[in-house]
């Protein structure tokens, strides 16, 4: 068990429609980092966030937006779905702002239909 | 942009074989880290070298980190059961916010 909490474990939902991952980092860890990996492939940074300020963006579409709050805890939004979008999106926790060890989720399994 | 890639794609031995696989930067990183993610998990941090030339061992892993901090290298000794997953290298980026994943070794371990 890494510390890190990610809620929901699955998500099944249709095109178009709107979700929203939540993660909760480790005790301590002030940054956060969100990644998408699809199916059989490498893991893809999306954004990292830093006691609740943007600190990195990778790769996220513009459909999708995320935030940090104040007590860590950071929300990943996923609006005007696609089939593509259907992945596996994992949170990770370090206690720095500068990529070094990261602590993951489990991971959220979003299934687009 | 700055990549990070990694090989072999996939790797598939007989159980009691050593296994390597390699990790290359195209820019030199400050620090290396390296995953293993086991078919249907997370990935899980296994060790980071930050050093140029050094070599860590965890039991039968050795990590090596190159003396141009470019290139890395995990190699396993006498592989098992329990070592099979994909493996990932991963380092910061310039900036060093962003972390880049190298596209994983998957490891498979005939019995």
């Amino acid at each position: 068990d890494s510390g890190v909490t990610q809620t929901p474990k699955h998500l099944i939902t249709a095109t178009g429609q709107r979700v929203t991952l939540r993660c909760s980092p480790r005790s301590g860890d002030l940054s956060v980092y969100w990644y998408q990996q699809s199916l059989d492939q490498g893991l893809q940074f999306l954004i990292q966030y830093y006691n609740g300020e943007e600190r990195a963006k990778g790769n996220i579409l513009e459909r999708f937006s995320a935030q940090q709050f104040p007590d860590l805890h950071s929300e990943l939004n996923l609006s005007s779905l696609e089939l593509g979008d259907s992945a596996l999106y994992f949170c990770a926790s370090s206690g720095g702002d500068i990529s070094y060890e990261q602590y993951f989720g489990p991971g959220t399994r979003l299934t687009v239909t | 942009g700055q990549q990070v890639m990694q090989i072999p794609q996939y790797q598939h031995v007989q159980e009691g074989e050593d296994f390597t696989t390699y990790c290359n930067s195209s820019t030199t990183l400050s620090n290396i880290q390296w995953y293993k993610q086991r078919p249907g998990g997370h990935p899980v941090f296994l060790i980071q070298l930050v050093k140029s030339g050094e070599v860590k061992k965890q039991k039968r892993l050795t990590f090596q980190f190159g003396e141009a901090k470019k290139n890395s290298s995990l190699h396993i000794t006498a592989t098992q059961t329990t070592d099979v997953g994909t493996y990932f290298c991963a380092g910061p980026n310039t900036g060093g916010f962003k972390t880049i994943f190298g596209a994983g070794t998957r490891l498979f371990v005939k019995a």
